[in-house]
């Protein structure tokens, strides 16, 4: 079965400083994989999503992440962090069951901005 | 355009009692999830709809859980009867046609506290 990994389950930054949320997938075959957002008591957002074409894909708010399939990794980085960045970043792989591919979160990573 | 609506946003019950969540999609929106959110944790699918039909209901626990999609719009996930171990916030989201790489949008998430 698929399954998705964070490392680290907080990440704290300065203001102004790079972003790198980690994340890798079990997969045997390429998957579909996702990046949201999810600011207090609102809903998930999605930031982007990479689906065989460009590996490094381009998101919202400066985002991006790069698939690298021989890391099985999709790392999300944005260059210069802001306050209104804080919040829970979770990664996302579609598995394949039932002749249809299912979402399956990983367990977030709440990101600290300090000014 | 509204995004996608839950009710109640915010619910207490005791054990043993029970509850429902309702779902209004985003209109059009031909596929509907519902999720579990735990503390600390990424969402967890409970049952996926296409349409008015349920296509992934496994990880449901079938025995106090039940869902509905009547016409294929909005939906109904019921809880009888509540158990502790049940206390978590329930995400609802939806996606414009089948394909699993869609965008999801999600609804603000309905918190359940079970005493």
């Amino acid at each position: 079965a698929q399954s998705v990994t964070q490392l680290g389950s907080h990440v704290s930054v300065s203001e102004g400083a790079l972003v790198l949320l980690r994340c890798n997938y079990s997969s045997s075959v390429p998957p579909y994989l996702f990046w949201y957002v999810q600011y207090p008591n609102q809903g998930l957002q999605l930031l982007l999503k990479y689906t065989s074409a460009a590996t490094l894909v381009k998101g919202i708010n400066d985002f991006e992440a790069e698939f690298k399939k021989s890391e099985t990794s999709f790392h999300l980085t944005k260059p210069s962090a802001h306050m209104s960045d804080a919040a829970e970043y979770f990664c996302a792989v579609s598995r394949y069951s039932g002749g249809s591919y299912i979402p399956t979160f990983g367990r977030g990573t709440s990101l600290i901005v300090h000014p | 355009e509204a995004g996608v609506v839950q009710s109640p946003r915010y619910k207490i019950i005791e054990k043993k009692q029970p509850v429902a969540f309702w779902c209004n999609p985003i209109s059009g929106h031909n596929t509907l999830y519902w999720y579990l959110q735990n503390l600390g944790q990424g969402p967890e699918l409970l049952i996926r709809y296409e349409n008015e039909e349920a296509v992934d209901d496994s990880q449901l626990p079938k025995d106090r859980f039940s869902a509905e999609r009547l016409k294929g719009v909005d939906s109904t996930l019921k809880i009888q009867p509540a158990e502790l171990g049940d206390s978590a916030v329930y995400l609802c989201a939806s996606s414009f046609g089948l394909k699993s790489y869609n965008e999801q949008f999600f609804g603000p998430g309905t918190r359940l506290t079970v005493l």
